[in-house]
């Protein structure tokens, strides 16, 4: 079984400053990754998935993400953020043989501030 | 495309009562996923479908639960009788599974249930 966990559960930041949220995951296989965002009462959307190739992943609204095998790491990052990215956000795990079964960390909350 | 529909979007019942979570998937899409969110426990996967088939249900609380899906394009998931602790948020997810990949779980709006 996989799990997942995000170590920071909230993280006010200023508008235009950069922003990471860590995500770790323990695993016995090989993993896919993702990060959902889920803006107040919305569902989840995905800004990024990593399944295989290059380790830096590139994602929507300007959202990128490192996959660190040896770190066992998924951070997700933004350069500049904006009033509009103030959401929760959850990085989860599957394993490749039962892919759609997505374990999900207990999520970071990013409060921008102007 | 209109994406996942939920409905109803909000639900307060009492104790007791039954309650019947109604999903739309988006159009092709051929497996479908119900979800549970509450504070305590997070995101939580309650069952999988695909073409139509139940294919993992381990994560329904109980026998309290249940979800069907007639076809492919209309899922429910019923509580029999409700109570106080189903009280969460509820959503369904839809995907194209396509063999040999893995394919974006597109998430509906959900729906807050309150059980009094």
């Amino acid at each position: 079984a996989q799990s997942v966990t995000q170590l920071d559960s909230q993280v006010p930041v200023f508008e235009e400053a950069p922003v990471e949220l860590r995500c770790n995951y323990s695993s016995s296989v090989s993993v896919y990754l993702f990060w959902y965002v889920q803006y107040p009462n919305q569902g989840l959307q995905l800004l990024l998935k990593y399944l295989s190739g290059s380790t830096l992943v590139k994602g929507i609204n300007g959202f990128e993400a490192e996959f660190n095998k040896s770190q066992t790491s998924f951070h997700l990052r933004k350069p500049s953020v904006h009033i509009s990215d103030t959401a929760e956000y959850f990085c989860a795990v599957s394993d490749l043989r039962n892919d759609y079964k997505l374990s999900f960390g207990a999520g970071t909350t990013v409060t921008v501030r102007a | 495309d209109a994406g996942v529909i939920q409905s109803p979007r909000h639900e307060v019942t009492e104790m007791g009562q039954e309650v019947t979570l109604r999903c739309k998937p988006i159009s092709g899409h051929n497996s479908l996923f119900w979800y549970r969110q509450t504070m305590m426990r997070g995101l939580e996967l309650l069952i999988y479908f695909n073409n139509n088939v139940p294919i993992d249900d381990s994560g329904m609380p109980e026998d309290r639960f249940s979800a069907k899906m007639p076809n492919a394009s209309f899922s429910t998931l019923k509580i029999q009788p409700s109570e106080p602790r189903d009280s969460a948020v509820y959503f369904c997810a839809s995907r194209q599974r396509l063999a040999g990949s893995t394919d974006t779980q597109y998430f509906g709006p959900g729906t807050r249930l309150t059980v009094l």
